[in-house]
């Protein structure tokens, strides 16, 4: 079965620092990933989208950046976080079945504060 | 381009009561049509799911969903809500074909209250 992690599942960060959020897939293969972000009040809203290795796009202008070094890998990250960065940050995976149909799958989220 | 509106940002309701959590979608095209549930400090579970066939998708715990694509709505319904229903709720659309993204709407806070 498929399974998705995020980890760190809090975190707590000055402005001004780094970020590294990091998601893994298992039991699937080159599967689409995404970064979403829920800012109180706000809705989801998607950040970045991969359909592989390497491949990365971004949906709204912004200080974050996605990479995905491995297939099953996608990593958020910031190089100086704002105010504005707090939310709670959720990784997803989508598989399109050969036969029909579609599924989105979200994991635990990152609930990130900055201060 | 879809879009989906999800008309009540809140909807607090007693326990036992029935409740009707309102979606509406734009689109050009076909589309699949998917109910999120969120419940705090949790990532999104998927609840229920349009994708062919009978218009009225049923989940395990008790809702439904019917897909009318007259009105273009896909509103998610249960006849007899329990506390541990409280949470966000959101529905998606993705388009057959094309990007495997999803659009959301805004969501839904449900709130039951003994």
């Amino acid at each position: 079965s498929q399974t998705i992690h995020q980890w760190p599942a809090t975190l707590v960060q000055p402005v001004g620092s780094p970020l590294s959020l990091e998601c893994t897939v298992e039991g699937t293969s080159n599967p689409n990933l995404y970064w979403y972000r829920q800012a109180a009040g706000r809705g989801l809203q998607l950040l970045f989208y991969s359909v592989g290795i390497g491949q990365i796009s971004s949906e709204v202008p912004q200080n974050l950046s996605a990479s995905r070094p491995q297939d099953r890998q996608f990593i958020l990250s910031s190089k100086k976080l704002l105010l504005s960065d707090s939310g709670f940050y959720l990784c997803a995976w989508s598989v399109l079945w050969s036969a029909g149909g579609y599924e989105q799958f979200f994991g635990p989220g990152t609930r990130l504060t900055v201060l | 381009a879809q879009s989906v509106t999800q008309l009540d940002s809140q909807v607090p309701v007693f326990e036992e009561a029935p409740v009707e959590l309102r979606c509406n979608y734009s689109s050009s095209v076909s589309v699949y049509l998917f109910w999120y549930v969120q419940y705090p400090n949790q990532g999104l579970q998927l609840l229920l799911k349009y994708l062919s066939g009978s218009t009225l998708v049923e989940s395990i715990n008790g809702f439904e969903a019917e897909f009318n694509k007259s009105q273009t709505s896909f509103h998610l319904r249960k006849p007899s809500v329990h506390i541990s229903d409280t949470a966000e709720y959101f529905c998606a659309v993705k388009r057959r074909g094309g990007s495997e993204k999803l659009v959301f709407g805004k969501g839904t806070k449900l709130t039951v209250n003994p």
